[in-house]
């Protein structure tokens, strides 16, 4: 069974702009996770969706957003990027998105904001 | 809130020696408590949970609510144990959970 995957892997971008990041999740799995990992922050949660629905959301600006589609692949937003923006965004999916399901976790795409 | 502190950033043990990550959480609730592992260049992945109170790897973590501590221990390391780990914690909210993760500890295994 294949694994998590984000696209793109790497990405440079200037401040003020907007990015998009995609997540395709393992087959058969509804629940997506995004997380900002940072080495001042460590790993923070962003948002979760199942089924095409937000059911959760971490504590960061409304700059970021997300949206899942009907085949449970999932992309999430940046607009107006800041310097503070740079990190690795890691893509996390699981069955049913509860804590009896395992996450599985994608490579991560690196965000550079210059 | 929730938080999980992690109070170590890099331990070094020499390989064969026992090792303890220690994880320290906060949290008004019932805990859900998990080890994840990053070895070099792969992806972060599960190691342990405390609800299904296994060995993995000859990694165990007891959970200890009176002392709100989940630290992950093992007898004899390997060399093969040198990765970073953190300490995570799950809600539940709306149906969904989220895991709240500690700032990991890098773990060195000397040969």
């Amino acid at each position: 069974k294949a694994g998590v995957t984000q696209t793109p892997r790497y990405l440079i971008k200037t401040r003020g702009q907007q990015v998009t990041l995609s997540c395709s999740p393992i087959s058969g799995h509804r629940s997506v996770s995004w997380y900002q990992q940072t080495p001042g922050q460590g790993l923070q949660f962003l948002f979760e969706y199942f089924s095409e629905t937000q059911r959760n959301k971490g504590n960061f600006p409304g700059r970021f957003s997300g949206r899942q589609f009907s085949n449970s692949r999932s992309e999430m937003n940046v607009s107006t990027l800041e310097l503070g923006d740079s990190a690795l965004y890691l893509c996390a999916s699981s069955l049913q998105g509860t804590s009896y399901n395992e996450q599985f976790f994608g490579p991560g795409t690196r965000l550079t904001v210059l | 809130a929730q938080r999980v502190t992690q109070p170590e950033k890099l331990l070094s043990v020499f390989k064969g020696a026992p090792v303890e990550l220690k994880c320290n959480y906060s949290y008004s609730g019932s805990p859900e408590l998990f080890w994840y592992v990053q070895y070099s260049r792969q992806r972060l992945q599960l190691l342990l949970r405390h609800i299904s109170r296994e060995s993995i790897k000859g990694f165990t973590a007891d959970l200890n609510k009176g002392e709100t501590s989940f630290h992950l221990k093992k007898p004899f390391a390997q060399e093969e144990d040198s990765a970073m780990y953190y300490c995570a914690l799950s809600s539940s909210g709306a149906g969904s959970y989220q895991l709240t993760f500690g700032k990991g500890t890098k773990l060195s295994v000397i040969p």
